[in-house]
Formats: structure tokens, C-alpha cells, sequence
């Protein structure tokens, strides 16, 4: 069973539109949550991390974490044709190797 | 900056045969890992190195083996490639190996085909 579960698989947005991605851990050792964004053919990219209960705001991107429930969102505003992208959370505990989800993939139409 | 190299980009081998995978990183980073990434799918991990000989398995190990030989460098061993086992192998690396792993940085992976 996965660990860390993703929702939407897929996600459809018009441009300019809100998109809202869903994680959660089911581990309960895990201490951090990260995000990743991958473009097509390229290798994934860290695009935000949150380790505090509440909300972090860079730009356009905004997560979410409820520490007791182990569950992040990721919400992307103003949506454009370069956030289509696989969207991988990640969660993580002391030093071991961040454990991934299988991806939310982003299609952000003109 | 630093970078993350891996060899070869692509690999193509034989149903049953031992094939090799390396990376090398100039961030002079301590913790070095393999994922193995199917379809576009999300990443699993195979191995992972917090330093120089250690070695720590994640959740798909079997039928891997791996060598931490110096800090600079992690290598990833398929012991017997199963054929149609296409996946892109991602080297990453991070430092701090203390209360929270650090970002992890990512080579640009491995495309291995087996025929």
C-alpha cells in the first residue's frame, strides 16, 4: 500500500484557474512534507516544503498542512500553461529517504 | 552550484544480465539516493547513503545492490534485468543528515530498456 497517497491522479485546469492537490501520509513517524513539480522529461524539482501546522505562501503557490490528520494540499493560483507539470508530494522522517506519492499531473489549458 | 551527474543516460540490456548504474555529485553533499521511476509515475525508493560506505534499503531493494565507494559517488547494481522493465533511475543527493533530510537535488536519471 502506497504511503503516501495523492489526489486528483489528474487534474485539468483552465488557465487563469485555481488547482488544488491533495497528500496524505500514513505513516505516523513522518515529520516533514515536501512538494515537488517535474516537467515532462526532466527530473523533479523541489517547489516547496512545510514542516509547521498552517499555511506557507510563495507567489502564486500556496500549501497547507495538518500535522494531526498528515495531510498537505497544495493549492496553485492564477494557473498557467508552464505549471502542467506531475506534481510529487513527498514526506520524510529524521534522516531517512523521502518516501513519494505516485503523482498529481496538471494540464493547464489556454 | 553544484551537479548531479549520472551514466550512462540510456541503457539497454539483456534479460538476465547484471547492469550498472553511477552518479556523482560535486555538492558535497553527505546522503546520496536511487529512486526508480515507472510511466511517469511517482518515484519509489531502492537505496539510500547518509555517508561513505554506509548503505540503508528502501522499499524496492530487491534485485538491486548498490556501493557507496567515496562521498562523491553512489553506484546502483540491477543484479538480473527482467525483461519490459523499462524505468527512468533517479540519482538524487541532500545534505544534513540531522533532524530533516535537506532538499533533495536530482540528476537528470538513467532510461534503462531491457530487451
Amino acid at each position: 500500500q502506497q504511503k503516501v497517497q495523492q489526489s486528483p491522479e489528474s487534474l485539468i485546469v483552465p488557465e487563469g484557474g485555481m488547482a488544488s492537490l491533495n497528500c496524505t501520509s500514513s505513516d505516523r513517524n513522518v515529520d516533514y512534507f515536501w512538494w515537488y513539480r517535474q516537467h515532462s522529461g526532466k527530473s523533479p524539482k523541489m517547489l516547496m516544503s512545510i514542516f509547521s501546522n498552517g499555511e506557507k505562501e510563495e507567489g502564486r503557490f500556496t500549501v497547507h498542512l495538518n500535522k494531526a490528520s498528515l495531510h498537505t494540499s497544495l493549492h496553485i493560483r492564477d494557473s498557467q500553461p508552464s505549471d502542467s507539470a506531475l506534481y510529487l508530494c513527498a514526506a520524510s522522517h529524521y534522516a531517512q529517504g523521502l518516501t513519494f506519492g505516485l503523482g498529481t499531473r496538471v494540464s493547464v489549458f489556454p | 552550484g553544484g551537479i548531479i551527474t549520472q551514466t550512462p543516460k540510456f541503457l539497454i540490456g539483456q534479460e538476465g544480465q547484471k547492469l550498472t548504474l553511477k552518479c556523482q555529485q560535486n555538492f558535497n553533499h553527505d546522503t546520496m539516493y536511487w529512486y526508480r521511476q515507472d510511466s511517469g509515475k511517482g518515484l519509489r525508493l531502492i537505496y539510500y547513503s547518509i555517508t561513505e560506505n554506509d548503505l540503508q534499503k528502501g522499499d524496492l531493494s530487491e534485485g538491486y545492490d548498490a556501493s557507496r565507494e567515496k562521498k562523491s559517488s553512489f553506484s546502483l547494481t540491477v543484479t538480473s534485468a527482467q525483461k519490459n522493465e523499462m524505468a527512468v533511475f533517479l540519482c538524487a543527493s541532500s545534505n544534513l543528515q540531522g533532524a530533516a533530510t535537506g532538499q533533495l537535488y536530482f540528476g537528470e536519471g538513467s532510461k534503462l530498456t531491457v530487451l
